[in-house]
C-alpha cells in the first residue's frame, strides 16, 4: 500500500512564524500536492510539483511555497504565518502508468492553528 | 472553467437504507472522474474512479457510480448503508490538460441512523 506521511497531525504556532509542513512518500510517486481544507469549502490546491525541483502554483498560492529537494519529499512553507492560514493541510502524491496519471494517494492530514 | 458540485452538504439515511449522493461536473471532453471518502480525522480514501469504458463503475466497501454524459452527473450510489459509512464525500474532476491535477467538490457529509 502506498503511504503518504506527514510529519505532524497537530500543529499550533503564532503569528509571523515560519512555519514547515513536511510530506514523504514511499512509492517513488512523481507527482506529489498540497491542499487546505476548510469546512464548506472543501480542498483547494495550493502547489503541486511534477518532479524534483519542479513546482507549480495551484489555486490559492499566495502566502505559501514549497520545496521539493528529493522525490519522496514535498515541503509545504508558511513565510509569514497568519490567522487565515489556520487550517487542515492534506498531502497527496501520484504515478503516471502508460501515460495515463493515476489517482492521489492522501496523507492522514496537518492541522494547523496559527494563534 | 471547469467545477464540480455536490448539491447536498448534509445527508442522514437510516442504516440499511439504499444511499445517493449527488455530482454534477462542467468540462468539455470525457471527464476523468473520482469519489474520495474521509472518516473524521483521516486523510481522503479512494472509493472509486472512472476514466472511459462502462459507465457503470464498482469500488470499495460496496459503493458504486454511474457515469451519465447527457446530465453532467458521476453520482455516488451504495444499496445499504452501514453505520461506519458515516463520514464525508468528495467528489472530483481532473482537470483537463493538467497532469493529475484534480478539482474537488465542497463534500457532502453522511450521517447514518441506528
Amino acid at each position: 500500500d502506498v503511504k503518504v506521511t506527514q510529519s505532524s497531525r497537530y500543529l499550533v504556532k503564532r503569528t509571523g512564524e515560519k512555519v514547515f509542513l513536511e510530506c514523504v512518500q514511499d512509492m517513488d510517486h512523481e507527482n506529489m500536492f498540497w491542499y487546505r481544507q476548510d469546512p464548506g469549502l472543501g480542498l483547494r490546491l495550493i502547489y503541486f510539483s511534477y518532479d524534483v525541483k519542479m513546482k507549480e502554483k495551484g489555486d490559492i498560492p499566495e502566502g505559501y511555497s514549497v520545496s521539493r529537494e528529493k522525490k519522496e519529499r514535498f515541503s509545504l512553507i508558511l513565510e509569514s504565518a497568519s490567522t487565515n492560514q489556520t487550517s487542515m493541510y492534506l498531502c497527496a502524491s501520484s504515478f503516471q502508468f502508460r501515460g495515463r496519471d493515476q489517482p492521489q494517494h492522501f496523507g492522514d492530514g496537518t492541522r494547523l492553528s496559527i494563534l | 472553467a471547469q467545477s464540480v458540485t455536490q448539491p447536498d452538504i448534509h445527508i442522514t439515511v437510516s442504516e440499511g437504507a439504499s444511499l445517493e449522493l449527488r455530482c454534477n461536473y462542467s468540462y468539455g471532453a470525457t471527464p476523468y472522474l473520482f469519489w474520495y471518502v474521509q472518516s473524521p480525522g483521516q486523510g481522503l480514501q479512494l472509493l472509486l474512479k472512472y476514466f472511459s469504458g462502462d459507465t457503470l463503475v464498482q469500488g470499495i466497501k460496496g459503493f458504486e457510480a454511474e457515469f451519465k454524459r447527457s446530465q453532467s452527473s458521476f453520482n455516488l450510489r451504495k444499496p445499504s448503508v452501514h453505520w461506519s459509512d458515516a463520514a464525508e464525500y468528495f467528489c472530483a474532476v481532473e482537470r483537463g490538460g493538467s497532469q493529475g491535477n484534480l478539482i474537488f467538490g465542497k463534500g457532502t457529509k453522511l450521517s447514518v441512523k441506528p
